[in-house]
């Protein structure tokens, strides 16, 4: 089964960009990327999926590569609110429909 | 709206007796999952559905039973507890292609 690869751990300063890089290089041509991330022990929270165009919204930026063969979330400017793990949604197990493929994740610590 | 609820919050249960996690949600999304998630590792699908009368397994469905009668409501059944089921237990919904809601999950430990 194709799986993403994530890396296991990054750190942050606070007010710095934080890029965290996702290879997900067997995804197929219609299937969304999507990124979660768990705070302490609380349930997922979205933060934003595409397709092959970068996107955009309050939280984040997600970057696609053309080949769509890997992607970067982006956190402008990160706060210690967002130490987390993050996770890039394996997309061969399908994202649609109530299913979600999660793999390990990248904790990331942002500090002061 | 409340969004997604679980209840309970916790509990404890002995080998081999059975209970049912609820799990409810107000946005009239039409799917539902339950995911299982053990320290240190990430999610694993258990069951979902795609809509009332009808769920399908997922990636560790031995164990547990699942109905979907209602709209709002997907109760995860444990049919005889094992102490390998002892985990954090989270409830989602969606509209589809679009983002899961997450409830704050149920801690449960077997005995």
């Amino acid at each position: 089964d194709a799986k993403t690869t994530q890396p296991t751990s990054m750190d942050c300063a606070e007010g710095r960009a934080a890029n965290l890089p996702c290879n997900h290089s067997t995804i197929s041509g219609n299937e969304y990327v999507y990124w979660y991330r768990q705070i302490h022990s609380q349930g997922p929270q979205y933060i934003i999926h595409g397709l092959k165009n970068n996107e955009t919204n309050e939280m984040a930026s997600l970057i696609i590569t053309e080949d769509r063969k890997s992607s970067t979330l982006i956190l402008p400017h990160a706060t210690l609110r967002d130490t987390a793990v993050y996770y890039c949604i394996d997309p061969s197990g399908g994202t649609s429909y109530g299913k979600l493929t999660f793999g390990q994740g990248t904790i990331l610590t942002v500090h002061p | 709206n409340a969004g997604v609820t679980q209840t309970p919050k916790f509990q404890v249960l002995k080998t081999g007796q059975s209970m049912t996690l609820q799990c409810a949600q107000d946005m009239n999304h039409e799917y539902m999952s339950w995911y299982r998630q053990d320290p240190g590792m990430g999610l694993r699908l258990i069951h979902y559905s795609v809509g009332a009368g009808i769920t399908d397994q997922g990636e560790v469905p031995n164990g547990y039973n699942v109905s979907r009668s209602t709209t709002e409501d997907f109760p995860l059944r444990l049919l005889s507890a094992a102490p390998s089921q002892t985990s954090v237990y989270f409830c989602a919904s969606s509209r589809g292609i679009d983002e899961q809601f997450f409830g704050p999950g149920t801690r449960l430990t077997v005995l």
